[in-house]
């Protein structure tokens, strides 16, 4: 089983919503990380996990708050929302420790906020 | 800090032609790993090939295949016999270590293949 699985698919949100994109793998990887893509440009790296801990928080909004509860489950929780913040959040996973590891990624969640 | 360069924001191809996608990189490292990743219209985001920067030997993968310049820093990717299914944005990444056992990739800014039937 080489796949990332993310859902939801679409999610559209108020700004004053809490919402949270939820992503799961189950090849072992213990290094799951969420990217932010908008419309022809290439990922943007948010978050990295790292044996369950946070070891990567590139300066995001505290409006994006990570979760990984074991090491085959990684959480978004969203609230207080811009507008700006509607993009394509992708989701990814590898081995951590070796830089040949290619890194999975699943299909993303498509966010629209309101 | 690693920066990577594709000079090719749009490439159109032939069926069953033979293309390149170009991508140049700067780094003061000395062992590193690049790739190449395609995402389709569907949006899944899936590694092409990619090369070790200790390897003089090009990377091959089927009908893919990469020109690594190490001296020169750049990194084409080969198309060859192009198909349909090989319409895609694709992104030149570069790995570097980011600490804590963590690696994150760096991206260019893609190139959007279109092969025309």
């Amino acid at each position: 089983d080489t796949e990332v699985t993310q859902t939801p698919k679409h999610l559209v949100m108020g700004m004053t919503n809490k919402k949270s994109l939820k992503c799961e793998q189950h090849m072992g990887h213990r290094a799951m990380y969420w990217y932010k893509q908008k419309a022809k440009k290439p990922p943007e790296l948010m978050f990295v996990y790292s044996y369950e801990k946070l070891s990567i928080n590139e300066s995001v909004p505290s409006r994006f708050s990570p979760e990984c509860p074991n090491s085959s489950l990684l959480n978004l929780h969203l609230h207080a929302l811009q507008p700006e913040d509607s993009a394509l959040y992708l989701c990814a996973s590898s081995q951590p420790g070796q830089f040949s590891y290619e890194q999975y990624f699943g299909p993303g969640t498509r966010l629209t906020v309101t | 800090a690693q920066t990577v360069t594709q000079s090719q924001p749009e490439m159109s191809v032939q069926e069953a032609e033979t293309v390149t996608l170009s991508c140049t990189y700067d780094t003061s490292e000395s062992n590193y790993y690049l790739f190449w990743y395609k995402q389709p219209p569907s949006r899944q985001m899936i590694l092409v090939i990619r090369q070790e920067a200790y390897k003089q030997q090009n990377a091959t993968e089927n009908r893919f295949s990469v020109n690594f310049q190490k001296a020169a820093k750049s990194f084409s990717l080969k198309i060859s016999d192009s198909q349909l299914g090989d319409t895609a944005m694709y992104f030149c990444a570069f790995i570097s270590y980011s600490g804590a056992g963590s690696y994150q990739l760096t991206f260019g800014k893609g190139t959007k293949l279109s092969v025309i039937p």
